[in-house]
């Protein structure tokens, strides 16, 4: 069982630019989960998926951020008008279909590193 | 809102020493907790959660952690450290229902030292 892959791995643009990632789950998971991590914090919650459905969104998700999941497999993370603030480790995670009684475990990528000059 | 406190920045025991990382949490109702590792350059790797049952949890890698409702803390420990445990730790919080039930919310981590 392959994990959670994210691609790129590491991103340098330039400030202003627009860049995208990737993220491939788990086989058969149907959430979706994306995360920003910067230096010296934990990750902090940005947007989920439920399928090909965005069912929740942080504050932290500027308009400037949008995020897909078309088809309930793979999602993109989009960034417009890069800042030099959203620096950070972009992390995508996935969990399994909820059954009741229980709570699922979210798997985590590698994740994609952006550096905005 | 729901949120996690981890009061240590940093760890250091010996090798063969028991080992723990400190972990309080709040939240509305009962919590579900969980442990995560990261490695430098990694993503997070599950160690063990807490959902209902019995307040000791045991995980991957020999860690377990001991859930205490009246303290809210829910500590990771390990009998015996050893070198490779060296990492960053993760204390992470998610609420039973309501708005933001979904998200896993993080403390900023434990930087954890095993000295040989």
């Amino acid at each position: 069982d392959t994990g959670v892959s994210q691609d790129p791995r590491h991103k340098i643009t330039k400030r202003g630019q627009n860049v995208t990632f990737r993220c491939d789950p788990i086989s058969e998971h149907n959430r979706l989960y994306w995360y920003r991590q910067t230096l010296g914090q934990g990750p902090e919650f940005l947007t989920y998926f439920q399928n090909e459905a965005q069912l929740e969104k942080s504050r932290l998700l500027s308009d400037r951020f949008s995020a897909e999941r078309p088809k309930g497999s793979f999602s993109t993370l989009e960034i417009q008008r890069t800042e030099q603030g959203d620096s950070a480790m972009y992390l995508c995670a996935s969990s399994p279909p909820l059954v009741e009684g229980l709570t699922d475990t979210q798997y985590f990528g590698p994740g994609t590193r952006l550096t905005v000059l | 809102a729901q949120s996690v406190a981890q009061p240590e920045d940093q760890v250091n025991v010996a090798e063969g020493n028991p080992l723990t990382v400190k972990c309080t949490y709040s939240v509305s109702g009962n919590p579900y907790l969980f442990w995560y590792v990261q490695y430098p350059n990694r993503g997070l790797q599950f160690l063990l959660k807490y959902i209902t049952g019995d307040n000791l949890v045991k995980g991957s890698y020999g860690f377990e952690a001991e859930f205490n409702k009246s303290q809210t803390s829910f500590h990771l420990k390990k009998p015996s450290a050893l070198v490779s445990d060296s990492a960053l730790y993760f204390c992470a919080v998610r609420g039973l229902s309501g708005a933001g039930s979904y998200q896993l919310t993080f403390g900023k981590g434990t930087k954890l030292s095993v000295i040989p």
